[in-house]
């Protein structure tokens, strides 16, 4: 199954801690998604990527949040000096984008972050 | 995006065909509705969109009211792994505006034994 696949799946970290998360997209699409999802809410969207170019972000993502995409492949989702706030499951999606028409996103299972 | 109105939760016996609503009357011309569910621990998982006429896939059918204002999707034959939180989600597919996926809470669909 290629599926979009993001690593790790869990981690508990101690507020004031750098946390990387790493998403790998269906390999043929070229959008990435990433949204956050608390505890019985449904996923709120964070930023998303066209290739290597970040189009767009979310009012969430304040200046500890930062995302990459260096080559239009893999991303990563970094947050500086963690707060008890940031505890959630952050979910990655990909799609594809062909002559002017979205397709559906597909998500994968994840990261759940912890802080204690 | 529109929004949409859904029941926070519903019941259905294994076996049984589970009907879920959605509500989305300020749907604009060029809006599709979208299913996504998400099952514990687990990503949201696309299952079908349709903009007006109905949909069937393997995995489920979107029937679609003519006036567009609500729709209703149908998993046939419900089984125990159907246990999940179904989100209704409307958007656009062409042009320049967000493409962020706008989730409600959804409505948690138990199926029974």
């Amino acid at each position: 199954d290629t599926g979009v696949s993001q690593d790790p799946r869990h981690k508990i970290t101690k507020r004031g801690q750098n946390v990387t998360f790493r998403c790998d997209p269906i390999s043929e699409h070229n959008r990435l998604y990433w949204y956050r999802q608390t505890l019985g809410q449904g996923p709120e969207f964070l930023t998303y990527f066209q290739n290597e170019a970040q189009l767009e972000k979310s009012r969430l993502l304040s200046d500890r949040f930062s995302a990459e995409r260096p080559k239009g492949s893999f991303s990563t989702l970094e947050i500086q000096r963690t707060e008890q706030g940031d505890s959630a499951m952050y979910l990655c999606a990909s799609s594809a984008y062909r002559q002017g028409i979205r397709q559906p996103q597909h998500f994968g299972d994840g990261t759940r972050l912890s802080i204690l | 995006d529109a929004k949409t109105t859904q029941p926070t939760s519903m019941d259905c016996a294994e076996g049984r065909a589970a009907n879920l609503p959605c509500n989305h009357s300020t749907i604009s011309g060029n809006e599709y509705v979208y299913w996504y569910r998400q099952i514990h621990s687990q990503g949201p998982q696309y299952i079908i969109h349709g903009l007006k006429n109905n949909e069937t896939n393997e995995m489920a059918s979107l029937i679609i009211t003519e006036d567009r204002k609500s729709s209703t999707l149908i998993l046939p034959h419900a089984t125990l792994r159907d246990t999940a939180v179904y989100y209704c989600i409307v958007r656009t597919l062409y042009g320049g505006a967000t493409n962020k996926l706008i989730f409600g809470t959804g409505t948690l669909l138990a199926v029974q034994p």
